[in-house]
């Protein structure tokens, strides 16, 4: 079995300057790795994802994250923010070979922008 | 409009009622999925479905029935709903599976049991 943890909780941050969202996962096996974003009450959309490749990841909005296997994290990272990245971020986690189509997610990252 | 939808977005039961949420797709997507969210937990999986008449458990199903007669729906249903069932739930569908693909979520259905 496979866990998520997203080690901060809330990230205060001002607008322009630049935010990571740190995420280390758990798991015996490969793993397929992925960012998703929640804003104010909406779902979630992806914003980016390792399947393989280059272990850094471009997504949307300006985002990007490193996959480090020695390390076991998926760090996300945007180098300036906007008032409108106000979200909450979630990264997870897929078993390469698992038959089922499961993926566990993290408990989630506040980011609020300041002006 | 092509999407998906949850119905309905705000739901106030008892303890002991039978509550259905109700997710249609119009993507046509093989897989559909409930999740709940919960304060400090994340999303946690209840229940999938990779196609039609095709169910299975998830990460915390107890509690919760699903069917998937056709499908474009996916019916989450709560039989006898209890306040530990207090949750905003969320339906999403991929066309590939959760493994490797996108999934799309619905805006959620926020649930408050008394």
């Amino acid at each position: 079995a496979q866990s998520v943890t997203q080690l901060d909780s809330q990230v205060p941050v001002f607008e322009e300057a630049p935010v990571e969202l740190r995420c280390n996962y758990s798991s015996s096996v490969s793993v397929y790795l992925f960012w998703y974003v929640q804003y104010p009450n909406q779902g979630l959309q992806l914003l980016l994802k390792y399947l393989s490749g280059s272990t850094l990841v471009k997504g949307i909005n300006g985002f990007e994250a490193e996959f480090n296997k020695s390390q076991t994290s998926f760090h996300l990272r945007k180098p300036s923010v906007h008032i409108s990245d106000t979200a909450e971020y979630f990264c997870a986690v897929s078993d390469i070979k698992a038959a089922g189509n499961k993926l566990t997610f993290g408990g989630g990252t506040r980011v609020l922008v300041k002006p | 409009d092509a999407g998906i939808t949850q119905s309905p977005r705000y739901k106030i039961t008892e303890t002991g009622r039978q509550v259905t949420l109700m997710c249609h797709q119009t993507w046509s997507h093989s897989y559909m999925f409930w999740y709940r969210q919960d304060l400090g937990h994340g999303l946690r999986l209840i229940y999938y479905s990779a196609a039609a008449d095709i169910t299975d458990k998830g990460e915390v199903p107890d509690g919760y029935v699903v069917s998937r007669s056709k499908t474009e729906n996916f019916p989450l249903t709560l039989e006898s709903a209890t306040r530990s069932q207090t949750s905003v739930y969320f339906c999403a569908s991929s066309a590939t599976g959760g493994r490797t693909g996108e999934l799309f979520f619905g805006e959620g259905s926020r649930l408050t049991v008394l």
